[in-house]
């Protein structure tokens, strides 16, 4: 499979704990997104790598998450003390043409 | 603040008939228009990028159309068969910028 995959799918976790998320995206795109899905929601941008520079972030990534791309292979978004807003799908993305995303199934978070 | 919006909501049709959505977005700084369809439990699928003001795009029995002047798009589904329930999403673009995202409009095909 050459899409692009994201594990896990499933995280139910305690508030208070932290989780992380890994992206793999299709191998020969450069750029990877971060979006975030709650219910009645559509997608909505988190942050954005160019190889591995993180070149943009949403004001709706507080200080209690943090994305990395080490290599510019894939990506992991580590959420710290999470909080029950917090449960969403995550959506990774991957694109070697801007604007054209190819979209992972997502991890669906719940916290308890 | 970029503003999408999608109408309607939701919709439920029954196979065969034909049904159409719109999406409004700004009509300033307009760079592409995307239509993605996301069936449960799997990834969001782009359908159509456009580009140009009176666009028109077609794959199979789904059209779209594009208006950049007035800021709207709209999707039509020819034919609804159970299959294309999903919930349809557009997207704007202002150029390198992310793509900013309506709430979508879920459709149920009913056979």
């Amino acid at each position: 499979d050459t899409g692009v995959s994201q594990d896990p799918r499933h995280k139910i976790t305690k508030r208070g704990q932290n989780v992380t998320f890994r992206c793999d995206p299709i191998s020969e795109h450069n750029r990877l997104y971060w979006y975030r899905q709650t219910l009645g929601q559509g997608p909505e941008f988190l942050t954005y790598f160019q190889n591995e520079a993180q070149l943009e972030k949403s004001r709706l990534l507080s200080d209690r998450f943090s994305a990395e791309r080490p290599k510019g292979s894939f990506s992991t978004l580590e959420i710290q003390r999470t909080e029950q807003g917090d449960s969403a799908m995550y959506l990774c993305a991957s694109s070697h043409i801007p604007g054209e995303l190819f979209f992972g199934e997502g991890s669906r978070l719940t916290v308890l | 603040i970029l503003n999408v919006e999608q109408s309607p909501q939701s919709l439920h049709v029954q196979e065969g008939d034909s049904t159409n959505f719109t999406c409004s977005f700004p009509s300033s700084n307009f760079y592409a228009l995307h239509w993605y369809r996301w069936e449960t439990a799997k990834s969001p699928e782009a359908l159509f990028v456009m580009t140009l003001n009176g666009d028109e795009k077609k794959k199979g029995r789904i059209s779209a159309t594009l208006n950049t002047k007035e800021g709207y798009s709209y999707l039509y589904i020819k034919g609804s068969q159970p299959e294309d329930s999903a919930t349809y999403l557009c997207a704007f673009s202002s150029g390198y910028s992310t793509l900013t995202f309506g709430k979508g409009t879920m459709l149920l095909v009913s056979p």
